[in-house]
């Protein structure tokens, strides 16, 4: 149980374009999603807090215009790099929340050209 | 505020030795402590949790106790498989309310065979 998928598990699109990444709760319901940014070989990151139908809440120095989140239904939470750039080439991790435990997806490589 | 320090790795062992994996934290009120495990490219994997003091957490070998006293939470095991090579995360969720994690900065472990 509490399985967390991410689609795509790796993408690469060229400067100036839109990525969409998903993250779904497979078995559970989350009303409360998290996304991380994780650079090579360093810790987590937590951009935002995903929660079900209201605006994502932002960690302090994440852009909300260019990492857009919805948090559509129970379980799914979407990630979108608009206009991305080579600098936001990263390693993205959802989780869902449930029981006071944070569940991992296995992640998206998002490189940009 | 609340953190948690983790021990700087990477650590390297040969199969069958003994590992300890060393992780304090300072926080207000009775947070919930976990370990996490992340295989190279992979998303985290929640490998043990306590919730309170003096509970012990184990999974595939691997035990961890709540230790409010010294407010530790170490990770052990007692005989270590090269398939054990990944990198472990120590976090405690903050009890403000959010569901969020604070995590360690993560120690890379390698088993030589």
């Amino acid at each position: 149980g509490a399985v967390v998928s991410q689609h795509p598990s790796w993408v690469i699109c060229k400067s100036g374009t839109s990525v969409k990444i998903e993250c779904r709760s497979l078995d559970f319901q989350a009303t409360t999603m998290f996304w991380y940014r994780q650079f090579p070989k360093q810790s987590l990151m937590l951009m935002a807090t995903s929660n079900e139908g209201s605006k994502a809440t932002y960690e302090q120095g994440v852009e909300k215009d260019k990492f857009l989140i919805n948090h559509a239904s129970l379980t799914l939470s979407t990630l979108t790099v608009t206009s991305a750039h080579p600098e936001d080439s990263s390693f993205y991790i959802c989780s869902a929340y449930s029981k006071d435990t944070q569940y991992f997806g296995p992640g998206t490589r998002l490189t940009v050209l | 505020g609340n953190s948690v320090t983790q021990m700087e790795g990477p650590v390297t062992l040969s199969e069958e030795a003994f590992l300890t994996i060393n992780c304090t934290y300072t926080a207000t009120g009775y947070p919930s402590l976990f370990w996490y495990v992340q295989y190279p490219g992979e998303g985290l994997q929640l490998l043990l949790k306590a919730t309170k003091a003096d509970d012990k957490g184990s999974n595939k070998g691997f035990e961890a106790t709540y230790r409010k006293e010294t407010t530790s939470f170490h990770l052990e095991k007692g005989s270590v498989q090269v398939s054990d090579s990944a990198v472990y995360f120590c976090a405690l969720s903050a009890t403000s309310g959010t569901y969020k994690y604070i995590f360690g900065t993560g120690t890379r472990l390698k088993v030589l065979a």
